[in-house]
């Protein structure tokens, strides 16, 4: 069984533009998580899909969205990028929201410049 | 609305020690608990996991985890570190929230295993 695939998984952006991450979860899981991990921040909650509708969302400006598509792979998009935007994002599925364990993809190393 | 503190951010233990990683939680109710371990760059997997039953846990490598409800904590431990343990590790909390479950992390505890 695949896991959890994150594309790419380093990427290098300048100030103000914007960026789109992809992730895929395991086959069979509906509901996908995304987590930004910051040295200073730590772990830090961004929002979570379950079967194309947000279902939880974390303290993130607006410049933060994401969506879930009918095959359940879901896109988060940053927009006008800012330096702190550099993190590991994270991604992570489930089989149902949260009742068992996340799955976790490697992540997408983000770094604004 | 559920929280978890995970109360020490960084633990240095010398190798073959034991070492015991706190987290506590808050939820008004039942609970489902999960500690998660992170190498370097890269994601979080799972070391154990609490959903009902012995409040003992045997997760992988050697951890385990105990499940106080009264103290409402999930303390991590492992009698004799290697060095191979160094990383981050991450409890958390999965409860019923708006209708559903929803899953909170604690803030992470490196872990430093010293040779």
């Amino acid at each position: 069984k695949a896991g959890v695939t994150q594309t790419p998984r380093y990427l290098i952006k300048t100030r103000g533009q914007q960026v789109t991450l992809s992730c895929s979860p395991i086959s069979g899981h509906r509901s996908v998580s995304w987590y930004q991990q910051t040295p200073g921040q730590g772990l830090q909650f961004l929002f979570e899909y379950f079967s194309e509708t947000q279902r939880n969302k974390g303290n993130f400006p607006g410049r933060f969205s994401g969506r879930q598509f009918s095959n359940s792979r879901s896109e988060m998009n940053v927009s006008t990028l800012e330096l702190g935007d550099s993190a590991l994002y994270l991604c992570a599925s489930s089989s149902t929201t949260g009742a068992t364990e996340a799955f976790f993809g490697q992540g997408t190393r983000l770094t604004v410049v | 609305a559920q929280s978890v503190t995970q109360l020490d951010s960084q633990v240095p233990v010398f190798e073959e020690a034991p070492v015991e990683l706190r987290c506590n939680y808050s939820s008004s109710v039942s609970v489902y608990l999960f500690w998660y371990v992170q190498y370097p760059n890269q994601g979080l997997q799972l070391l154990l996991k609490y959903l009902s039953g012995s409040t003992l846990v045997k997760g992988i490598n050697g951890f385990e985890a105990e499940f106080n409800k009264s103290q409402t904590s999930f303390h991590l431990r492992k009698p004799s570190v290697h060095i191979s343990d160094t990383a981050e590790y991450f409890c958390a909390v999965s409860a019923v929230s708006g209708g559903y479950q929803k899953v909170t992390f604690g803030t992470g505890t490196k872990l430093q295993v010293i040779p």
